[in-house]
């Protein structure tokens, strides 16, 4: 089916260091979304791409349309406290009404 | 600007008691979905809608029911509450591009 695969499930990194997340498919999608989760919330929409090969910034975040289609990247660069939360991408299910699949999201903690 | 909003937003329930969550969206937005968060297992679709009047299974229907019997507002029902439904729900909405998401109703089972 088209899961998407987000590993590691958490990861800890110093403030002030760039930290990169990959999600990957089996199956390609035409649309690649990151959501961001802050503790306590509903996810938020961080960054969409439509094209394969597409690189977007928001701030210190860029992420990118892979160009086998089959996966996308988020990097943050300089982290700070808040940027702590969990980190999900997510694309639209062929045929499916704009329904989405979800990754299991990557969990970043970052030390002061 | 309210957007998405879920109520309540935490709840105790008895096991085989029953309860619905409300979910409201002032976005006019044509299709809603309900998701549920468990540690470790992403958000997983309960049941959606592609418009009023309408709802369809997700991944994980099971144990729960529900309507959308007006377009701003979907809800979800747990007819006989199981401790297996402990769990974190979001309500979201969207218009066909990315969902805009409540902020959660915990909801506990004992």
């Amino acid at each position: 089916g088209q899961q998407l695969n987000q590993s590691p499930q958490s990861m800890f990194i110093q403030e002030g260091e760039d930290v990169s997340m990959n999600c990957t498919s089996s199956s390609i999608f035409n649309t690649w979304l990151w959501y961001k989760q802050d503790p306590g919330e509903g996810p938020v929409l961080l960054i969409a791409l439509y094209k394969a090969g597409e690189l977007t910034s928001n701030g210190r975040l860029t992420a990118q349309f892979g160009i086998t289609r089959k996966d996308s990247f988020l990097n943050i660069s300089a982290s700070i406290p808040s940027d702590v939360g969990i980190y999900f991408c997510a694309g639209p299910l062929t045929g499916a009404n704009s329904k989405l699949t979800f990754g299991k999201g990557i969990t970043l903690s970052v030390r002061p | 600007n309210a957007g998405v909003t879920q109520t309540p937003k935490f709840r105790v329930l008895k096991t085989g008691q029953s309860m619905t969550l409300l979910c409201a969206q002032d976005m006019n937005h044509e299709y809603m979905y309900w998701y549920r968060q468990d540690p470790g297992m992403g958000l997983r679709l309960i049941h959606y809608s592609v418009g009023e009047g309408t709802t369809a299974k997700g991944e994980v229907p099971d144990g729960y029911n529900v309507s959308r019997l007006k377009k701003q507002n979907f809800l979800l029902g747990l007819e006989s509450a199981a401790p297996s439904q402990t769990s974190v729900y979001f309500c979201a909405s969207s218009d066909g591009y990315g969902y805009t998401f409540g902020s959660g109703t915990r909801l506990t089972v004992v």
